[in-house]
C-alpha cells in the first residue's frame, strides 16, 4: 500500500518568512494530494490540493509543487502569519472511487513574532 | 458552508462497552468514511462506504468495528466490545466523486 513520508516534524519560523514542509510517496498510482492543516483539537481542514497532472498550484500565500518522477510534493507557505501555527499533514491516493488518504506524520509549524 | 458534524463530541466508556458514534455527511455527498487519530500521532484511514456497503477497509478494522447508514442522512461506527488502545480521536468525513474529504469535529473516544 502507500506510504507516505514527511519532514520536517517541527518547523519554526519569524513572521513574514516562508515555510517549506516536504512529503514523498510511493505508490506510483497515486494521483492526488490534498494538504490538511489541524489546530489544536480541531478537524483537519483542506487548505490547498494537487493533481497529478500539474506540476504547481497556488492559492494567494499557499502553493503547492508535485514532482512526480521523484514521487515528492511540497507545501510552501510565503508571508508566515502567526494563525498559520499548526499542525499541517500531506496526503496521497489514488482517486479511482473512495478516496483512501494516507496521512503523512505531521509538521508542527510554529510562527513566531 | 455545508459541514459534516458529529455526536458525540466526547465520549468516555469502560473497557468491553459497545460505543456508535454518529455522523451526518455533507447532503450530496456520495462517499463517507471514518478514520481515527491518536493523540500526537497522524490521522488513519479506518473504512470507507459507498452505495451502502464497504469500499474498503483498514487493518485496523477488525471484526469489532461495523458501519452502518441507517437513514438518508446518518453515518455511524460502531464500536462493539471496546478496548483501552480504541481511546482515539475518531473523524467522519465525506466526500462527492472520491477526491475532496471533508471531516467532521470528530469524536474524542476515552475508554477506560
Amino acid at each position: 500500500g502507500e506510504n507516505v513520508e514527511q519532514h520536517p516534524s517541527t518547523l519554526s519560523v519569524q513572521e513574514g518568512d516562508s515555510a517549506v514542509i516536504k512529503c514523498t510517496y510511493s505508490d506510483s498510482a497515486s494521483n492526488y494530494f490534498p494538504w490538511y492543516k489541524q489546530e489544536l483539537g480541531k478537524r483537519p481542514q483542506l487548505i490547498i490540493d494537487i493533481r497529478s497532472n500539474v506540476g504547481e498550484k497556488k492559492d494567494q500565500r499557499i502553493a503547492v509543487t508535485l514532482n512526480k518522477t521523484a514521487k515528492h510534493f511540497s507545501l510552501h507557505i510565503t508571508e508566515t502569519q502567526p494563525e498559520d501555527s499548526a499542525v499541517y499533514f500531506c496526503a496521497a491516493t489514488y482517486t479511482g472511487t473512495a478516496s483512501k488518504l494516507t496521512f503523512g506524520t505531521g509538521t508542527r509549524l510554529q510562527v513566531t513574532l | 458552508e455545508p459541514e459534516v458534524t458529529q455526536t458525540p463530541s466526547h465520549q468516555v466508556t469502560q473497557m468491553g462497552q459497545e460505543v456508535i458514534l454518529r455522523c451526518v455527511p455533507i447532503s450530496n455527498h456520495l462517499y463517507f468514511y471514518w478514520y481515527r487519530q491518536i493523540l500526537g500521532q497522524k490521522v488513519e484511514f479506518l473504512v470507507s462506504f459507498y452505495n451502502n456497503e464497504i469500499s474498503e477497509k483498514s487493518e485496523i478494522f477488525d471484526d469489532q468495528f461495523s458501519v452502518e447508514r441507517p437513514d438518508g442522512s446518518n453515518f455511524t461506527l460502531k464500536i462493539r466490545s471496546t478496548k483501552l488502545e480504541d481511546s482515539a480521536m475518531y473523524f467522519c468525513a465525506s466526500s462527492g466523486y472520491g477526491e475532496k474529504l471533508f471531516f467532521g469535529s470528530g469524536t474524542q473516544l476515552s475508554v477506560l
